[in-house]
């Protein structure tokens, strides 16, 4: 059973526009959770990340909200830009840093 | 350069053969994982390494072995090929004293097994 869910497979945005994607998790021992983005042909990168007892965290055009009653979490890109076109992995760290990994919302922005 | 770095970068195997991916890193971490990325399913650990000493099943660590030849580098063996461990393979380091243990990718590996 997946304890970290991204239910949408992919996401269309017009530049300039807000994007918006989503993750659910299950496991309420999880006590950090990040998002990584992956450019085709490359490793996933390390984009932001947001700790069990915050809700909000923000780096430029970048922000992550954490709501903890509903295992929620959901990243804020504003505006997108074409260059943001990639796959987003949710990901929530275990004890001991073992990260659990959503399967991914592919981003497409449109210029 | 890259600070990890992954060989080979894409690899056709038969059923059967057995193989080795190797990831070499540069970055002085201690700890190393390696991670099959298949569609729909994102990433899944297969086996994790805390230090040259200590190696960790991860969840999906049956078909694969590992070795940790140092500190920086970590090899996965894949035994007897089979056609569904085709996939997208990623090494990743982390620093458990750095920066909330945020864990750095290599570039992957594609294995197609035939």
């Amino acid at each position: 059973d997946q304890q970290v869910k991204q239910n949408s497979p992919s996401l269309s945005v017009q530049e300039g526009r807000i994007s918006i994607l989503n993750c659910d998790y299950t496991n309420s021992m999880f006590d950090y959770f990040l998002w990584y983005k992956k450019y085709p042909a490359e490793g996933p990168t390390f984009l932001i990340s947001i700790s069990s007892i915050k809700d909000k965290n923000e780096d430029g055009r970048f922000t992550v909200f954490l709501n903890k009653s509903a295992k929620h979490l959901s990243l804020h890109i504003v505006p997108s830009q074409p260059g943001d076109s990639a796959v987003y992995f949710c990901a929530a760290r275990e004890y001991g840093n073992k990260l659990v990994f959503g399967a991914g919302t592919i981003l497409r922005v449109k210029s | 350069d890259a600070d990890v770095t992954q060989t080979p970068r894409n690899r056709i195997t038969k059923t059967g053969k057995r193989i080795m991916l190797e990831c070499s890193q540069t970055k002085g971490h201690d700890r190393m994982y390696w991670y099959r990325q298949d569609p729909g399913l994102g990433l899944r650990l297969i086996y994790y390494s805390f230090d040259v000493k200590d190696i960790n099943k991860g969840e999906i660590s049956d078909g694969y072995s590992v070795s940790r030849q140092a500190q920086a580098k970590f090899s996965l063996s894949l035994e007897s090929a089979i056609p569904n461990q085709t996939a997208l393979y990623f090494c990743a380091t982390s620093d458990p004293l750095g920066d909330q243990e945020t864990q750095y990718f290599g570039p992957g590996t594609r294995l197609l097994v035939l």
